[in-house]
């Protein structure tokens, strides 16, 4: 399976909102409720900002946000906080015939 | 608190062996699905191996199957990876990480990774 295809990098400036996007196929992305989106900071392990598509694990800022058309999910970040520069990353399940999660390849959120 | 520690990591020749450990604690860890996700240098996630919280469901990515082997000890609340013929394109950071409790395939903690090298 490949891996899901992300902009390599998107930037905005502060208080504006950008939206990176997540296309995938109809084995994956388009089949499943089961995307999620990772922040990383350079060093640092991974988190989880999205889960299932558009629900926020608790103590992620409602300034994040997910959704998902067709074979494409999409994470927006509204009010850019210098903060929310860092990699993100989207997921998704993808098991058909065999078990499998996929990433996208990464995007870096530059805040002018 | 919920605390992922991995180690074990280090520099290995190819066709070595490693074996990753990652101890939970601040968590019931026998309730919880877990998986391992690597990192290589300068590149994006990579999804390993998961485990069931009984341990008796197991997958594994393509690239790693018949190489590598995940398993867990509920009692002492670990996490483990067995990496047997190790290739340079092992080489990666390697991250233990919680499945979410109220749905499949979203890994929310993470531990602060394992550095693994593989080299001659």
């Amino acid at each position: 399976q490949s891996a899901l295809t992300q902009p390599a990098s998107v930037s905005g400036s502060p208080g504006q909102s950008i939206t990176i996007s997540c296309t995938g196929t109809s084995s994956d992305v388009g089949s499943y409720n089961l995307v999620s989106w990772y922040q990383q900071h350079p060093g640092k392990a991974p988190k989880l900002m999205i889960y299932e598509g558009s629900k926020r694990p608790s103590g992620v800022s409602n300034r994040f946000s997910g959704s998902k058309s067709g074979n494409t999910a999409s994470l927006t970040i509204s009010g850019l906080q210098a903060e929310d520069e860092a990699d993100y990353y989207c997921c998704s399940y993808a098991g058909s015939s065999t078990f499998e999660v996929v990433f996208g390849g990464g995007t870096k959120l530059t805040v002018l | 608190e919920v605390q992922l520690v991995e180690s074990g990591g280090g520099l290995v020749q190819p066709g070595g062996s490693l074996r990753l450990s990652c101890a939970a604690s601040g968590f019931t860890f026998s309730s919880y699905e877990m998986n391992w996700v690597r990192q290589a240098p300068g590149k994006g996630l990579e999804w390993v191996s998961y485990i069931s919280s009984s341990g008796s469901t197991i997958y594994y990515a393509d690239s790693v199957k018949g190489r590598f082997t995940i398993s867990r000890d509920n009692a002492k609340n670990s996490l483990y990876l067995q990496m047997n013929s190790l290739r340079a394109e092992d080489t990666a950071v390697y991250y233990c990480a919680r499945d979410h409790p109220h749905t499949a395939m979203a890994f929310d903690y993470w531990g602060q990774g394992t550095l693994v090298t593989v080299s001659s």
